[in-house]
């Protein structure tokens, strides 16, 4: 059975820093790429970040670019999110998710969710 | 970036109704969209990928339809838990964008 654990989440002030977590298992972690994406309070879904199957490759929305560092330790089956001068608009729920297809590049769809972590952005 | 558009913004239904659900792309995507459902405090779940394939454990009165800038979601009969939001999603280049939603609520 696929999991995806999402860890790290909290309260931090705006201009701090925070590194969401997550733990993926029932899959070959390594073959797959995998995502970020958010959802503010009471709002919709917002596509954050991807990262290849083997690290090389990232892609970041622009709300984001140059702010967060997505990563992954393939040795450890866990995926990772740096972020860092925070800001209100940055509150959210944050998902890890699978990607559907295994190879290097990321598909694009989605088949497996993780339930979320809360980061909330506020002095 | 391309951007969807979902209408309508609520449906009103009741059980055993049927329910359209449309999104729309402001450029082709060719069959590279995708379905998901969201209900209060859960994560999204995959139903539909590359427009018409349902994806695993999805029931049969799901079902997705388009190509380039229109596609379709029909739920063919209402059940109780299908009420919820529904988006549509692109895959372009690297390039993934979400619809805004359609709720789907109990008349």
């Amino acid at each position: 059975e696929v999991q995806l654990v999402e860890s790290g989440g909290g309260l931090v002030q705006p201009g701090g820093s925070l590194r969401l977590s997550c733990s993926a298992s029932g899959f070959t972690f390594s073959s797959y790429a995998m995502h970020w994406v958010r959802q503010a309070p009471g709002k919709g879904l917002e596509y954050v970040s991807a990262i290849s199957s083997n690290g090389g490759s990232t892609y970041y929305a622009d709300s984001v670019k140059g702010r967060f560092t997505i990563s992954r330790d393939n040795s450890k089956n866990t995926l990772y999110l740096q972020m860092s001068s925070l800001r209100a608009e940055d509150t959210a729920v944050y998902y890890c998710v699978k990607d559907i297809s295994p190879g290097i590049a990321a598909a694009g769809t989605f088949d497996y969710w993780g339930q979320g972590t809360l980061v909330t952005v506020s002095s | 970036e391309i951007v969807l558009t979902q209408s309508p913004a609520t449906l009103s239904l009741s059980p055993g109704e049927r329910a359209t659900l449309s999104c729309r792309a402001s450029q082709s995507v060719s069959s590279y969209l995708a379905w998901y459902q969201q209900k209060p405090g859960q994560a999204p779940r995959l139903l539909i990928y590359d427009a018409s394939n349902r994806a695993t454990g999805i029931p049969a009165r799901f079902s997705g339809s388009g190509s380039g800038t229109d596609f379709t979601l029909t739920i063919s009969s209402l059940e109780p838990e299908d009420f919820a939001v529904y988006y549509c999603q692109q895959r372009s280049n690297w390039l993934f964008t979400f619809g805004p939603g359609t709720k789907v609520d109990i008349k």
